[in-house]
């Protein structure tokens, strides 16, 4: 069975400073991969996803990521990070073509300090 | 074009109720999948509905239970609750049964079981 481990619970940075943060996945096939941003009291909205081809994904809001399939790693980076950029953060795996749940990390909460 | 809306926002129940929460799913959308947000946790996927059938289901109880119906929107059904069914739970519409993960969230329905 596919699991997802975010490595940090809570990540503070400061406002402007680069954060990374940390996603490893275990599947004995193919996934796909995604990144969720949840603010406060509200629900999930796609980061960005990698499906197939360039290992590395732009997404929304200055977000980027990484996929390296011999580390089974997906981080997410931004090199310079707003006061707006507060919110917990979720790495999923959907596995496989025919795949149709997608299995969630624990979350890492960041907190963006003035 | 209308977002994914739920409903009741906020709802308090004991022990042995029944609940059922509401979704309407995105314009266009046809899958509807609904998932469980415990506190300080990620979702976990309870089951989804394409084209009004279960198209698949996580490692949940038989008391949860779910509807789509023809305009695609959803119902979720939680009967004998217990305590550790306190949790957001979120609903998210997809095209495609959701096979590129990219899923569209409400905002969610806070559950409280006393």
């Amino acid at each position: 069975a596919q699991s997802v481990t975010q490595l940090d619970s809570q990540v503070p940075v400061f406002e402007e400073a680069p954060v990374e943060l940390r996603c490893n996945y275990s599947s004995s096939v193919s996934v796909y991969l995604f990144w969720y941003v949840q603010y406060p009291n509200q629900g999930l909205q796609l980061l960005l996803k990698y499906l197939s081809g360039s290992t590395l994904v732009k997404g929304i809001n200055g977000f980027e990521a990484e996929f390296n399939k011999s580390q089974t790693s997906f981080h997410l980076r931004k090199p310079s990070v707003h006061i707006s950029d507060t919110a917990e953060y979720f790495c999923a795996v959907l596995e496989g073509a025919a795949g149709n749940k997608l299995t969630f990390g624990g979350g890492t909460r960041v907190l963006v300090k003035p | 074009e209308t977002g994914v809306t739920q409903s009741p926002t906020h709802l308090i129940k004991t022990r042995g109720q029944q609940v059922t929460l509401r979704c309407s799913s995105q314009s266009g959308h046809n899958t509807v999948s609904w998932y469980q947000q415990a506190l300080g946790q990620g979702p976990q996927f309870i089951f989804q509905y394409y084209r009004e059938e279960e198209n698949g289901r996580g490692n949940f109880p038989p008391r949860f239970s779910g509807l789509q119906f023809p305009n695609y929107s959803s119902e979720l059904n939680v009967n004998a609750l217990e305590l550790d069914d306190s949790a957001l739970y979120l609903c998210a519409s997809s095209s495609t049964g959701g096979r590129t993960g990219e899923l569209f969230f409400g905002e969610g329905s806070r559950l409280t079981v006393l």
